[in-house]
Parts: structure tokens; sequence; C-alpha cells
């Protein structure tokens, strides 16, 4: 069975600083790990994803996550917070297949302040 | 391309009503549709897995009667919400998965609210 941890279920943090959203996953096989966004009142939106390739996903507006199998995890980094980035972030893990069904985890919600 | 959309973006209903959510795959044909649902400043939590032409398959605990999937074509995937109550009061969200691509795309979510 396959599960996800996030830690912190707020992070706040300045305009201009680091963004470390962490994620732990469990999976029995190899997994697929993604992120993703949220705004109020809307759907999902991929920021990136690890498919078994690059260690170091690159993702878009300047999101960028490590896969660490040693540690089992995906943590999410952005070198300089925007007042934009403020949203919900989803990590999710997927066995077998990218497009198989999703385990989330419980959400972080990340607060920026100017 | 990989456009989901899901209607309508919010209903209110009354008790003991029915209610039906589309979600649609625009331009790409999806073989496997997902439901999920939120509460409320919690996580998504996947109800159903439904693969066109086929029987919906439900994760456990949540009620097949009460939530009725169907996957008819290639582009429509509906959720009934059947004798609706308050506590199915949620955000739910579709997502899509066509042959063509190894992720799942989701839709903008509908905003339940039972009265």
């Amino acid at each position: 069975a396959q599960s996800v941890t996030q830690l912190g279920s707020h992070v706040s943090v300045s305009e201009g600083a680091l963004v470390l959203l962490r994620c732990n996953y469990s999976s029995s096989v190899p997994p697929y790990l993604f992120w993703y966004v949220q705004y109020p009142n809307q759907g999902l939106q991929l920021l990136l994803k690890y498919t078994s390739a690059a260690t170091l996903v690159k993702g878009i507006n300047g999101f960028e996550a490590e896969f660490k199998k040693s540690e089992t995890s995906f943590h999410l980094t952005k070198p300089s917070a925007h007042m934009s980035d403020a949203a919900e972030y989803f990590c999710a893990v997927s066995e077998g297949s990218a497009g198989n069904m999703l385990t989330f985890g419980g959400g972080t919600r990340l607060m920026v302040k100017p | 391309g990989a456009v989901v959309s899901q209607h309508p973006s919010w209903v209110i209903c009354k008790s003991g009503t029915s209610v039906k959510i589309e979600c649609r795959s625009l331009d790409f044909q999806a073989t496997t549709m997902f439901w999920y649902r939120q509460f409320p400043k919690q996580s998504l939590m996947l109800m159903a897995t439904s693969n066109e032409g086929s029987k919906a398959t439900y994760e456990q605990g949540v009620e097949k009667d009460k939530f009725l999937i169907n996957h008819a074509s290639l582009t429509l995937s509906t959720l009934t919400v059947t004798s609706a109550h308050p506590e199915d009061s949620s955000f739910y969200i579709c997502s899509a998965r066509g042959n063509s691509y190894n992720e799942q795309f989701f839709g903008p979510g509908t905003r339940l609210t039972v009265l």
C-alpha cells in the first residue's frame, strides 16, 4: 500500500525567502511522485512529477523537487517565494504507472508574507 | 491540450434530491476517469475509478448505490449523488487519463452544498 505524509499543514515564509515543503512517501514498488498546487475553489494543477528519470525534477513557476530514495522523500523547493505562490500544495504517489490511482498527502498551505 | 471540464462548477440542492455532476475530457479520449472528494481544509480522497464501458471500482467505504458513476463514452463520466444529505456537501473533483498520456488531468471541481 502506498501512503504520503506531508510534514507541516501550514508553512509561512516571507516574500523572497526559500520555500521548502516536505513530503515523505511509502511505497512497495518504485513510486511515481507528484506535486500539485490548488488555489481556492479550483482543481489541481500539476507542478512537477518524478517518473524514475532524473532525481532532480524541475517544474513550473520555478519549483523543483528532489527524489531521495534512501530518505523516501520528495521535498518541494523554490529559491524565492512570490506572493502568487500562496496556495495549497499536495504531494501524491502512484504505483505501477504515473497514470494510476493517486494517493494524496494531507496538503500544506503555503502563506507568503510581504 | 489535455483539458478536463466539470459541470456544474457549483450546485445547491435540497436534502433528499439527486444531483448529477459531469466530467468531460475536451481534447482527448479518457479511457479512465477518477472521482475524488475533498472536504474543507482536507486532502483529496479517491472515491472511485471508472473505465469507459465498464462498471466503476469504488474505494472502501464509498457507497456505490449512493454515488452512481457512469462512464458511457470516452469523453464523459458522470457522478450522481442520490438522495443527497448535508453530510454529502463537499468539493468533488474528477480527473481523466488517456492512453496517450501517462498522468491524470484534473477538472476544476464542483462544489456541492446540500441544504
